[in-house]
């Protein structure tokens, strides 16, 4: 049962430009979106995450834009680096400190000189 | 590093075996998840210990098991394989004081073939 759907799968951003990735969820239950970024053969780690009291949050470089009414929520990479090549997950889950994390599919993020 | 450590690294069965994978977490990480990544996928929850006691289970049948240990380890043990799981395995663990930040340390995972 698919509850967070990730878009796009693959994508490709030029370094300096803005990376955006976005997630729908299904379960209105859910009550905190975290982002995992995880790198190749390495597990995922925990990147940045919002409450759905908030509608945006900034760390760094990284933002989560969060619409409760759309059900949707989307990271924003802020001058993308070649650093930042990764698989990035979105996730949600019932009660903050839960594990029971439900991720979307993952999204291969590329960043090109 | 997240000192959360997994072995082995690589492993193949052929169906209908059985297997064991092996967590190792830092001293203090009372809580310990173990996640299916199929290929392509995003991680699914299997379940979940806290103080050596199943404490939450996703939508995996029983012959997914688990353990925990007061040393801070666990294993994941999963009987009469099937093709179908195929994939890494991840555990992650944390202290109870890091439940507030939400955070858990992921280990590099467990590949899984079944032949």
């Amino acid at each position: 049962q698919q509850q967070v759907k990730q878009s796009p799968q693959s994508l490709i951003v030029q370094k300096g430009g803005i990376s955006i990735i976005n997630c729908a969820y299904e379960n209105t239950a859910f009550d905190y979106f975290p982002w995992y970024q995880q790198f190749p053969g390495k597990g995922p780690a925990l990147l940045i995450a919002i409450r759905p009291d908030v509608s945006e949050k900034k760390e760094g470089r990284f933002t989560i834009s969060f619409n409760k009414s759309a059900k949707q929520f989307s990271l924003h990479i802020m001058d993308s680096q070649p650093g930042d090549s990764a698989t990035y997950f979105c996730a949600a889950s019932i009660g903050f400190g839960n594990e029971k994390l439900t991720f979307g599919t993952g999204t291969r993020l590329t960043i090109i000189p | 590093e997240t000192g959360v450590t997994q072995s082995p690294t690589h492993l193949i069965k052929t169906r209908g075996q059985q297997v064991t994978l092996r967590c190792s977490s830092q001293s203090g990480h009372n809580t310990v998840s173990w996640y299916q990544q199929a290929l392509g996928q995003g991680p699914q929850f299997i379940f979940q210990y806290y103080r050596e006691e199943e404490n939450g289970r996703g939508n995996f049948p029983p012959r997914f098991s688990g353990l925990q240990f007061p040393n801070y380890s666990s294993e994941l043990n999963v009987n009469a394989l099937e093709l179908d799981d195929s994939a890494l395995y991840l555990c992650a663990s944390r202290t109870s004081g890091e439940r507030a930040k939400n955070i858990q340390y992921f280990g590099a995972g467990t590949r899984l073939s079944v032949l």
